[in-house]
């Protein structure tokens, strides 16, 4: 069994300032962790990808994440937001089933 | 171009009333699968395939039906649909991940999306 759970709904920063956005998942194995970002009325896109390589991943846009295994996490950050940056971001583990997190909505004010 | 096709893209119907969504990919990708988007619920996932005539269920499967008889096709099929069944579907296609002794969904290629309205 596998569950995914993002711990914010909404976080809210100034442009320019850090992201953090947190996921904790739960996984009878060493699972492949994704983060994809959702932009309103649009598909999703990925942005990074873990499947037990270097636990520190960099991706697409600027962001990174850390593979945890002692904290089970897979938190996103990002050093400077930018006003693009304001979508909705998965927290997703797959193995033959894909567990989507609830989201978090990435608010950027100016 | 490389990409996940679904149709329709937006469907009002009726309860009852039978319909299929369909779901292509042009990437010879193994595993496929479907998802529902619902407010504050996130992705859910309907059906997947590990590859033709393999399927399985995922995690809200109740009120679905698919079929993989092609490598590039996975319709899902609302027998009966309900009200409950209004939602933004997502198809989705990947090559399969094999490592670490198990296999499974590798990065996934979506479709645009389909917003069905069930009255």
């Amino acid at each position: 069994a596998q569950s995914v759970t993002q711990l914010d709904s909404h976080v809210s920063v100034s442009e320019g300032t850090p992201v953090l956005l947190r996921c904790n998942y739960s996984s009878s194995y060493s699972p492949s962790l994704f983060w994809y970002v959702q932009h309103p009325n649009k598909g999703l896109q990925l942005l990074l990808k873990y499947t037990s390589a270097a636990t520190l991943v960099k991706g697409i846009k600027g962001f990174e994440a850390e593979f945890k295994k002692s904290e089970t996490s897979f938190h996103l950050t990002k050093p400077s937001a930018h006003m693009s940056d304001a979508a909705e971001y998965f927290c997703v583990v797959s193995g033959q089933k894909v567990t989507f997190g609830t989201g978090t909505k990435l608010q950027v004010i100016p | 171009e490389a990409q996940v096709t679904q149709n329709p893209r937006y469907l009002i119907t009726v309860t009852g009333k039978k319909l299929t969504v369909t779901c292509s990919q042009n990437m010879n990708h193994e595993y496929m699968s479907w998802y529902r988007q619902d407010p504050g619920l996130g992705l859910r996932q309907i059906y997947y395939s590990m590859n033709v005539e393999v399927t399985d269920k995922g995690d809200v499967p109740e009120g679905y039906k698919v079929s993989r008889k092609e490598k590039r096709n996975f319709p899902l099929i609302l027998e009966s649909p309900s009200p409950n069944q209004t939602s933004l579907y997502f198809c989705a296609s990947s090559f399969k991940y094999s490592g670490q002794g198990r296999t499974g969904a590798n990065v996934l290629t979506f479709g645009a999306g389909s917003r069905l309205t069930v009255l």
